[in-house]
């Protein structure tokens, strides 16, 4: 059982430069999201998804987009990175429908922007 | 827009001994859970227990407890016994219980660093 998987690990990018960041999840999990953890900040909500077809914004959503085509995959797009947004960040899922379905993380990706 | 603040930046505490974590929130909502997530030097997040505001009993999870005031918006977390492998950052974290648009987001502390000392 897999879980939550992120990839890479570590990425180190140029100002400007491109990437995508990887995460899937095989537990049939409606809700994915995407975090942003940052010294002294805690854990700050970037985007997320009720299910295909589903996204929205969270509380810090500029220079990063997001889609979901499937129910398993969830990605997270940097455009034209910047130095801000060096960062360590997680990739959550958890199942919908009543109850206190706790979040479900993968192990984190580790972003520098030089 | 729900806030949760973590007064402790830092704690340390001795092998053993039992240490509080303290956590208050600020709602206008009547039902939502609780959560405390425990991330050691590996990175990894781990939920440690979660609580329930409907219930008044507090959550128990082997050595973690948690002290609940809903009144007072308060969500303390007690680790008794403590161990080496506590070392780790704390986070309390709040989710609205009900669904709809923005409601399943959890809202975050800056966390606790809780250093267990040998």
């Amino acid at each position: 059982n897999a879980g939550v998987t992120q990839t890479p690990k570590f990425q180190v990018l140029k100002t400007g430069q491109s990437m995508t960041l990887q995460c899937a999840q095989d537990m049939n999990h409606e809700y994915m999201s995407w975090y942003r953890q940052d010294p002294g900040m805690g854990l700050r909500l970037i985007h997320y998804s009720v299910g295909a077809g589903i996204t929205d914004q969270g509380e810090v959503p500029n220079g990063y987009n997001v889609s979901r085509s499937t129910t398993e995959d969830f990605p997270l797009r940097l455009l034209s990175a910047a130095p801000s947004q060096t960062s360590v960040y997680f990739c959550a899922s958890r199942r919908l429908g009543r109850g206190s379905s706790p979040l479900h993380f993968g192990n984190g990706t580790r972003l520098t922007v030089t | 827009a729900q806030t949760v603040t973590q007064s402790q930046p830092e704690m340390s505490v001795q092998e053993a001994e039992t240490v509080t974590l303290s956590c208050t929130y600020d709602t206008s909502e009547n039902n939502y859970y609780l959560f405390w997530y425990k991330q050691p030097p590996s990175r990894q997040m781990i939920l440690v227990i979660r609580q329930e505001a409907y219930k008044q009993q507090n959550a128990t999870e082997n050595r973690f407890s948690v002290n609940f005031q809903k009144a007072a918006k308060s969500f303390s977390l007690k680790i008794s016994d403590s161990q080496l492998g506590d070392t780790a950052m704390y986070f309390c974290a709040f989710m609205i219980a009900y669904s709809g648009a923005g409601s399943y987001q959890l809202t975050f502390g800056k966390g606790t660093k809780l250093s267990v000392i040998p």
